[in-house]
């Protein structure tokens, strides 16, 4: 079943523009981890905040976890052209041990416009 | 400087033939995955292999074999390919817990797009 679903599933911003994405999911929690897929290319992991945590910055990332309404947000600042690509929230399934899995929401289509 | 591989990138066949795709990893990693990506880019996992042994198996056909030679590789052997196989299809490695107990960060390969026509 899908844990993490995004929101919305494309956006389109002018370079220099803030950039932000949610993330819903539906069962408790340790972590939840942001990846990136440049278009032809495998995904790349961007930043991972865990339950105990509210925010937490990466560069030009900032990535909230909100656990009482279950969702993140992920906000890339001062937008550039090389931040195109699409963007996926993931969170564990099954809370530990060797079963746990990584369940992928359906990735946000993210335009940046030079 | 490769961390994970796979070969091929491309792979067109026939329905009904027999292919491999073949994953590798130099992270040391002890956790490896199978993932699909269909064509609306939904990324579902398909196979976890930790330390060579099988630990999970999502509802995938049983054309669909993993193998692992040894914890740096892991191979995929596709039987009686059908149409509906056509995707991209993702390895990817890890190790299997953080400190916490939680699923570590993982690492994708670049994918290898299968095409059956």
């Amino acid at each position: 079943s899908q844990q993490g679903e995004e929101d919305p599933q494309a956006l389109s911003i002018q370079e220099g523009e803030n950039a932000t994405m949610n993330c819903s999911y539906k069962t408790s929690i340790n972590n939840l981890q942001w990846y990136r897929q440049n278009s032809g290319r495998g995904l790349v992991h961007l930043i991972l905040i865990r339950s105990n945590e509210r925010e937490k910055h990466s560069g030009r990332l900032r990535v909230t976890l909100d656990t009482s309404k279950k969702s993140s947000s992920l906000l890339i600042t001062a937008s550039r052209a090389a931040d195109t690509a699409s963007y996926f929230c993931a969170t564990p399934l099954g809370y530990t041990g060797a079963n746990s899995k990584l369940t992928f929401g359906k990735g946000i289509t993210l335009s940046v416009r030079p | 400087d490769t961390a994970v591989s796979q070969t091929p990138k491309y792979l067109v066949t026939q329905m009904g033939n027999d292919k491999s795709i073949k994953c590798e990893q130099n992270l040391g990693h002890d956790t490896m995955y199978w993932y699909k990506q269909d064509s609306k880019k939904f990324l579902k996992i398909m196979f976890s292999y930790n330390n060579k042994e099988l630990i999970i198996n999502e509802t995938v056909p049983n054309r669909f074999s993993p193998k692992s030679p040894d914890k740096a590789h892991l191979n995929l052997h596709i039987n009686s390919l059908e149409l509906g196989d056509s995707a991209v299809y993702f390895c990817a490695s890890s190790h299997i817990l953080t400190s916490g107990g939680v699923p570590g960060t993982q690492y994708f390969g670049p994918g290898t797009r299968l095409t059956v026509l």
